[in-house]
């Protein structure tokens, strides 16, 4: 079983729809939690990152996490075709400073 | 935001040869960098670990004498694929980590570098 689990897709959503991706992960260690966005051929971007449970905004980005279920997730809002890319989950425990990657989810966002 | 840079964006190489690739941390100073290896639709994998100063710490299974990583200074690491074969032929990303009140943990990445042995 691997520590981080992404479904890697792809979703295809119409522009202006709520995008909801998901992680679930194995290491109960975990504390710090990620979201990266990755275009094609590009490096990741950081979208997210969040300590612990909870929620966390960023304009039209919502980040939960969610320790008891071991389950992330992250939240776009009135989705754009611009948004379409390959979003990575990653985690990692107090302490350490190596990041456990998801296999990324690719995302369509269909004008 | 932080910004990493890494150069060259590409490279293609023959076979036997060595590459080098750059990782500079543009407007903060790195203690900690990161290198990845990214394979097509895969997700990254973390090749080694370096401090600024000291001997960088590999991960299992990555040859650490065909793979050479220099931490010289604050703001730059780099990787030297040494004697390259078309298996070593991927994207590699670097990224960095501040370490400091407020960024400590966030790595931000450097925009990749696709190597290509022929």
């Amino acid at each position: 079983q691997k520590e981080v689990e992404q479904d890697p897709g792809p979703l295809s959503v119409p522009e202006g729809a709520i995008v909801s991706l998901n992680c679930t992960y194995s290491n109960s260690a975990f504390q710090y939690f990620m979201w990266y966005r990755q275009y094609s051929r590009k490096g990741p971007e950081l979208l997210m990152y969040t300590y612990s449970s909870g929620n966390k905004e960023d304009g039209r980005f919502t980040a939960q996490v969610d320790k008891s279920s071991k389950y992330i997730s992250l939240f776009i809002r009135d989705s754009q075709p611009s948004d379409s890319a390959t979003y990575l989950c990653a985690m990692s425990a107090r302490g350490t400073y190596k990041y456990i990657f998801g296999t990324g989810t690719r995302l369509k966002v269909l004008a | 935001g932080a910004v990493v840079s890494q150069h060259p964006s590409w490279v293609i190489c023959k076979s036997g040869t060595s590459v080098k690739i750059e990782c500079r941390s543009l407007d903060f100073q790195a203690t900690t960098m990161f290198w990845y290896r990214q394979f097509p639709k895969q997700s990254l994998m973390l090749m080694a670990t370096s401090n600024e100063g000291s001997k960088a710490t590999y991960e299992q299974g990555v040859e650490k004498d065909k793979f050479l990583i220099n931490h010289a200074s604050l703001t730059l690491s780099t990787l030297t694929v040494t004697s390259a074969h078309p298996e070593d032929s991927s994207f590699y990303i670097c990224s960095a980590r501040a370490g400091t009140s407020g960024t400590e943990g966030e790595q931000f990445f450097g925009p990749g570098t696709r190597l290509t042995v022929l």
